[in-house]
């Protein structure tokens, strides 16, 4: 079945450092990949999305490639700020009859000053 | 409403009680889902709505667990007879339903529910 496997955390940085989250998929089909953020004691948010391969989702200086011929969506940032500090989920929406989302498990980063 | 809403925010109750979770959904999204998020776990899909039916009920973990909505709107996570393992944040979400392309779901804070 569908499946989304991310790296696990906690990653912790300073300041200004680049960022990188690895997530890869196992789909069949063509899914649609998404990065959902959490921020402390808030909801899930989209961060960024990219529907096709090759598509680069971008957002609050977050990006991320949909590369088909590694099956990976990873997250990248070149200089993070405390406020980034989350928990960060990829996830894979199949297009299928529900159109639900399947996450990974979730990476905790935290931003130290 | 603007966004997602859900009650209660936080909820404690005994084992062995029932408890409801009610969900808002953005108004004139006709997708609603729940999702059940455990420390230390990725997001686990419940349960998929398209307007009051649900094609897709393959995640609710056993019989205690059901959902209903109604009017195409509000939904109701209903657990009975509670187990300190269904202690996690019950999430919601809502979209346009797309059948094809990104399905955007829009999420809810959420209802913490701590089984004793």
């Amino acid at each position: 079945g569908n499946s989304v496997t991310q790296m696990e955390g906690p990653v912790t940085l300073s300041e200004e450092a680049f960022l990188t989250i690895n997530c890869t998929y196992t789909a069949t089909g063509y899914p649609s990949l998404f990065w959902y953020v959490q921020y402390p004691g808030e909801g899930l948010q989209l961060l960024l999305k990219a529907t096709k391969a090759d598509d680069k989702g971008s957002n609050k200086g977050f990006e991320a490639t949909y590369r088909k011929e590694t099956t990976s969506f990873h997250l990248e940032k070149g200089s993070v700020q405390v406020s980034d500090s989350a928990v960060y989920f990829c996830a894979l929406s199949d297009g299928g009859a529900t159109n639900k989302l399947i996450f990974g498990t979730g990476t905790l980063l935290a931003v130290q000053p | 409403g603007a966004g997602v809403s859900q009650s209660p925010s936080n909820k404690v109750t005994e084992k062995g009680k029932d408890v409801e979770l009610r969900c808002d959904p953005i108004s004139g999204h006709t997708a609603l889902y729940w999702y059940r998020q455990s420390l230390g776990q990725g997001l686990e899909f419940l349960i998929y709505f398209q307007g009051n039916s649900a094609p897709d009920k393959s995640g609710l973990p056993s019989d205690r667990f059901s959902a209903e909505r109604t009017g195409g709107s509000v939904s109701t996570l209903t657990i009975q007879r509670t187990q300190q393992e269904d202690s996690a944040v019950y999430l919601c979400a809502s979209s346009f339903g797309q059948t094809a392309g990104a399905n955007v779901l829009t999420f809810g804070a959420g209802s913490r529910l701590t089984v004793l």
